[in-house]
């Protein structure tokens, strides 16, 4: 069935580390691919997202390429600092109807 | 332009107590979904409506809960009788229904079984 599987946490990052966050998926036609992500206390909002293969998205210095190939979506960032701290779901939305498939999410903790 | 509105934030009951949940979606945004979140976990859907058509109730568990959607708007979650494994934050999302759009959230109601 159609399914995201993420890496799981928690991460722990000293401040202006590189962070990887992965992320695959499992889907039958051709989703699009989301990044959420959750402070405490707080619902999920849209990081970023891709509609097709080889599109990049990107927002706040983070960046996630959607590799058909691998059918990956990775999210990334140079340089982490304490405010990312919070967690990452990734998500799929199959374009046949407004279903959506989150991952497990994936805590980040980044520490002065 | 407000956000989706949720309420209650939080609420505490005893188990076999009913308790309901209210969403009010971003204005015209025809998809309203209810999600279960346990900790630690992703969002897990209970519901999707298109306008006020339950599309996908297929992970509702509905000898205990039912969702209205009156009029394409506002909609209720209501669980009758609560136990203790539904402890969790119920959230609500829409979405204005286009093919690959996002989904916007609530804050989430977070309840707790006693």
């Amino acid at each position: 069935g159609d399914s995201v599987t993420q890496m799981e946490g928690p991460v722990t990052l000293s401040e202006e580390a590189f962070l990887t966050i992965n992320c695959t998926y499992t889907a039958t036609g051709y989703p699009s691919l989301f990044w959420y992500v959750q402070y405490p206390g707080e619902g999920l909002q849209l990081l970023l997202k891709a509609t097709k293969a080889d599109d990049k998205g990107s927002n706040k210095g983070f960046e996630a390429t959607y590799r058909k190939e691998t059918t990956s979506f990775h999210l990334e960032k140079g340089s982490v600092q304490v405010s990312d701290s919070a967690v990452y779901f990734c998500a799929l939305n199959l374009n046949t109807g407004n279903q959506f498939y989150f991952g497990t999410g994936t805590s980040l903790t980044v520490i002065p | 332009e407000a956000g989706v509105v949720q309420s209650p934030r939080y609420k505490i009951i005893e188990k076999k107590q009913p308790v309901a949940f209210w969403c009010n979606p971003i204005s015209g945004h025809n998809t309203l979904y209810w999600y279960l979140q346990n900790l630690g976990q992703g969002p897990e859907l209970l519901i999707r409506y298109e306008n006020e058509e339950a599309v996908d109730d297929s992970q509702l568990p509905k000898d205990r809960f039912s969702a209205e959607r009156l009029k394409g708007v506002d909609s209720t979650l209501k669980i009758q009788p609560a136990e203790l494994g539904d402890s969790a934050v119920y959230l609500c999302a829409s979405s204005q229904g286009a093919l690959a759009g996002e989904q916007f959230f609530g804050p989430g109601t977070r309840l707790t079984v006693l």
